[in-house]
């Protein structure tokens, strides 16, 4: 079964600071990879997904996210935080592959940004 | 396009009452999905359904039942409601995927108070 672990259960940066976020997941074979954002009071919108190729994905508002394979990791990165950056970020996993595979949930990282 | 509803947006029961939350989506999609998320612990699957007619329990079904009488609809029903079911519940749909991939698209959520 997979499992996703996000380490940083609470982040506070200051506006303009580089976010990294973690995420490490297990399982043994090929995943498919997902950032979601819940900004406050709102439901969960995607951010970027993995699926095949390039290992860096772009997402939106200037967010990305690093497949490392071999270190089964899926981490959260933006250069420049913005005040409207204050949300809660999960990453999920299922596993790659047709048919319907349960979509695995970290924990969370509450992200606020300070002006 | 609404996209994924959900009502109620709020409710408070007491212990025992019973509750049925009502999700819609009007993206034609197969795929349907209940969650419940908790502090600290991220988004927990507690039933979905790959299709009309058709429902499976996820990781935490006890006390919740389900229906998908109607493709666009998946309703969750709380039998007898207990204070462990306190929760913000959230609704999610998507495409099946056909070899290749698909993502979660979610609703604005119900919050849910027991006493």
């Amino acid at each position: 079964a997979q499992s996703v672990s996000q380490h940083n259960h609470h982040v506070i940066l200051s506006e303009a600071a580089s976010l990294e976020l973690g995420c490490n997941y297990s399982y043994g074979g090929t995943v498919n990879l997902f950032w979601y954002v819940q900004y406050p009071g709102q439901h969960l919108q995607l951010l970027l997904k993995y699926f095949s190729g390039d290992p860096l994905v772009k997402g939106i508002k200037g967010f990305e996210a690093e497949f490392i394979k071999s270190k089964f990791s899926f981490n959260l990165r933006k250069p420049s935080v913005q005040w409207s950056d204050t949300a809660e970020y999960f990453c999920a996993v299922n596993a790659a592959g047709t048919g319907f595979q349960k979509l695995v949930f970290g924990t969370g990282t509450r992200l606020l940004v300070s002006p | 396009n609404a996209g994924v509803t959900q009502t109620p947006k709020f409710r408070v029961l007491k212990t025992g009452q019973s509750m049925t939350l009502l999700c819609a989506q009007d993206m034609n999609h197969e795929y349907m999905y209940w969650y419940r998320q908790d502090p600290g612990m991220g988004l927990r699957l507690i039933h979905y359904s790959v299709g009309e007619g058709t429902t499976a329990k996820g990781e935490v079904p006890d006390g919740y039942n389900v229906s998908r009488l109607k493709k666009q609809n998946f309703l969750l029903g709380l039998e007898s409601a207990a204070p462990s079911q306190t929760s913000v519940y959230f609704c999610a749909s998507s495409y099946p995927r056909t070899g290749g991939t698909y993502e979660q698209y979610f609703g604005p959520g119900t919050r849910l108070t027991v006493t």
